[in-house]
């Protein structure tokens, strides 16, 4: 399977405790994007990456919320202290920069946050 | 305030029937208009997608009608199939510079779409 592939599919964790996600884009794709979905809603955009540079952050990351992308291949997100709010399914797509309307998705990491 | 407006919220259709769902925007600068298709626990897909120098985009049973004046775009689902049955997303993008690479999605909330067999 050459598509989007994330890690962990499901994170149960403690309010405070720490988490990581990684994120494996399509291989050719330089841009990265990381997204934000909750039950009923479309994704949030949170930050993306045109190879291991961090281009833009919405203001939904606060900062607790770090992502790097640190060889321009795979990203990790990772969420500091976290909160009950933070539980949402968090998505990560992979594009071509010359292309980036087409965005390829993952499957998400839906995490609960207890 | 939601830039892109999605309805209905939720749509049921027989086997064979069409599904129409329908998007409105505001700003006329977003110049690049998909549809996501989302199953129960997968990201979205990218189904189809237009551009606003056409009326109407198809791909076999899928077709996209844009009407740029009315700033509206739909989605027909043709001979809807219970496996089409999703969450069904509309999309819009603007090139937020000169440059042609700042560009990302703003969402519709989503429609999720049963068709009974």
């Amino acid at each position: 399977d050459t598509g989007v592939s994330q890690d962990p599919r499901h994170k149960i964790t403690k309010r405070g405790q720490n988490v990581t996600f990684r994120c494996d884009p399509i291989s050719e794709h330089n841009r990265l994007y990381w997204y934000r979905q909750t039950l009923g809603q479309g994704p949030e955009f949170l930050t993306y990456f045109q190879n291991e540079a961090q281009l833009e952050k919405s203001r939904l990351l606060s900062d607790r919320f770090s992502a790097e992308r640190p060889k321009g291949s795979f990203s990790t997100l990772e969420i500091q202290r976290t909160e009950q709010g933070d539980s949402a399914m968090y998505l990560c797509a992979s594009s071509f920069a010359r292309e980036v309307d087409t965005q390829y998705f993952g499957p998400g990491t839906r995490l609960t946050v207890l | 305030q939601q830039q892109v407006k999605q309805s209905p919220q939720s749509l049921i259709v027989q086997k064979g029937g069409i599904s129409i769902i329908n998007c409105a925007y505001e700003n006329t600068a977003f110049d690049y208009f998909p549809w996501y298709q989302q199953f129960p626990g997968k990201g979205p897909a990218l189904l189809i997608a237009i551009r606003p120098d056409v009326s109407e985009k198809k791909e076999g049973r899928f077709t996209i009608s844009f009407n740029k004046s009315a700033k509206q775009f739909s989605l027909h689902i043709m001979d809807s199939q219970p496996g089409d049955s999703a969450t069904y997303f509309c999309a819009a993008s603007l090139d937020h510079n000169s440059a042609g690479n700042n560009r990302k999605l703003i969402w519709g909330l989503g429609t999720s779409l049963a068709v009974n067999p």
